[in-house]
């Protein structure tokens, strides 16, 4: 399987601040074959399910703020969240889907500092 | 705009056999997405169990292979997750989510399983 791990476990920011939370993968999700990376973001509020932020390591799913950036390579992704505002508070996930069985990181908290 | 939506018991007793469904509206099952199933321990993160395609193929999870079943009905444009011999570990909201090649984009609601006596 591959392992996926996100860090921070837990994010402090303040209103307005940037936001970078950082996942590695055991190993590449890079399909040489097309250059793309199979690595996606979600955002999950309490009591809700999963949302899709990013796909492809760095496309924004439509309808998701501009604020919201993916990137990285390889084996070492980001998410960054430019201007942080109260209702991106949540738990962020990265996600690999170029193997079976698809594997998620354990989850970053992002909280108002 | 596709919508997911699960059903089934909220609660199953140990060693019983757990049987989830997945209506699907907005879009018909038999697209090119594969359909897939996610459960959430609670208080923890996200565990993938598997997916079904529109041809019926399935993918596992291994650690859960040996009791995972999954299925399409096209007739009802849903699909369904069967996992057996359940356990208090197998407490959890199992979603399900549509997969089409790039994660998954849109999920149901989820469901709260609890195994219990």
């Amino acid at each position: 399987d591959i392992v996926m791990t996100q860090s921070p476990d837990s994010l402090p920011v303040s209103l307005g601040e940037r936001a970078t939370i950082n996942c590695k993968s055991s190993q590449s999700v890079l399909n040489s074959a097309n250059s793309k990376h199979y690595l996606a973001w979600y955002q999950q509020k309490p009591g809700q399910a999963p949302k899709l932020l990013i796909y492809w390591a760095s496309t924004r799913e439509s309808g998701v703020p501009d604020r919201f950036s993916g990137s990285g390579s390889g084996t070492d992704f980001s998410l960054t969240i430019s201007s942080l505002q109260a209702e991106d508070v949540a738990i962020y996930y990265c996600q690999q889907y170029y193997s079976i069985p698809r594997t998620f990181g354990q989850g970053t908290k992002v909280e108002i500092k | 705009q596709v919508k997911l939506q699960e059903s089934g018991p909220g609660l199953v007793k140990p060693s019983g056999t757990l049987s989830l469904t997945c209506a699907v509206s907005g879009g018909s099952i038999s697209s090119t997405n594969w359909w897939s199933w996610v459960r959430q321990s609670p208080g923890k993160g996200l565990e993938w169990i598997g997916e079904v395609s529109p041809g019926g193929y399935n993918n596992y999870n291994p650690s859960l292979k040996r009791r995972v079943t999954m299925s399409l009905d096209k007739s009802q444009n849903q699909f369904s997750l069967t996992l057996t011999s359940m356990t208090a570990a197998d407490t959890a909201v199992y979603y399900c989510a549509r997969d089409p090649g790039f994660g998954h984009d849109s999920w149901g609601q989820g469901t709260l399983v609890t195994v219990s006596s």
